[in-house]
């Protein structure tokens, strides 16, 4: 009864080599949410679409790129890997139903390690 | 924009004893005030939240209070289990979607 999945759950790349992160989900919530986590931090937004609408956060890195094909998925891109984007990559999604304050809904995160 | 302030960062608790997280938040027009627990290596996962029309709520163990005209809110866990141990993180939204998080506390219950 998984609702926000994430693939793959560990992701191995190398200095400089792009790299795709997705994530679907089966709530059919229309906001879906990306966000950085390092150890011990709080998680960090890097943007979110409402819809097809993309919201990016303004300190978030060209590096970072996100497609939303439709409702159910959503991908992150990293063009070019730095050591310091190994992190826990955690995709979120919310109702997006316009009422004051959403739960948010994370996946299982997907953690990427670069060599 | 949306500031979050979280104390301790690190609580180390008797298992059986009480354990108390407080937040503080900077914009009066947050309206939504979720917690959520992470074990290691899992998702931030929702264990209560509170709206700002309310000002306590209670699940079993676990409870938050709201303070609207101090802006903090708190999470209190009664009779601590091992099972409690984990990050916990506070958060704060006026409702466009976004949440405002706080740092964090390690929470370490001793048996």
């Amino acid at each position: 009864d998984a609702m926000v999945i994430q693939n793959p759950r560990y992701q191995v790349t190398q200095f400089g080599k792009p790299v795709t992160l997705s994530c679907s989900q089966t709530l059919n919530h229309n906001v879906m949410y990306w966000y950085q986590q390092k150890s011990s931090q709080a998680p960090k937004l890097l943007f979110h679409y409402y819809d097809k609408d993309f919201n990016n956060e303004a300190d978030t890195p060209d590096n970072f790129q996100s497609r939303r094909p439709n409702t159910s998925f959503c991908f992150l891109d990293i063009r070019s890997p730095g050591l310091g984007d190994a992190a826990m990559y955690l995709c979120a999604t919310s109702r997006g139903h316009g009422l004051a304050g959403e739960t948010q809904y994370f996946g299982p995160g997907t953690r990427l390690l670069v060599l | 924009g949306e500031n979050v302030e979280q104390h301790p960062s690190t609580l180390s608790v008797q298992e059986g004893d009480s354990a108390v997280i407080k937040c503080t938040y900077s914009d009066s027009a947050s309206n939504y005030f979720p917690w959520y627990k992470q074990e290691l290596g899992k998702r931030p996962q929702l264990i209560i939240d509170i709206r700002s029309n309310v000002g306590e709520k209670k699940d079993q163990r676990i409870a938050v209070t709201l303070n609207k005209t101090a802006k903090h809110f708190s999470l209190h866990i009664t009779e601590t289990q091992p099972e409690d141990s984990a990050v916990y993180f506070c958060a704060a939204t006026t409702g466009n979607e976004k949440l405002t998080f706080g740092t964090g506390t390690r929470l370490t219950i001793i048996p």
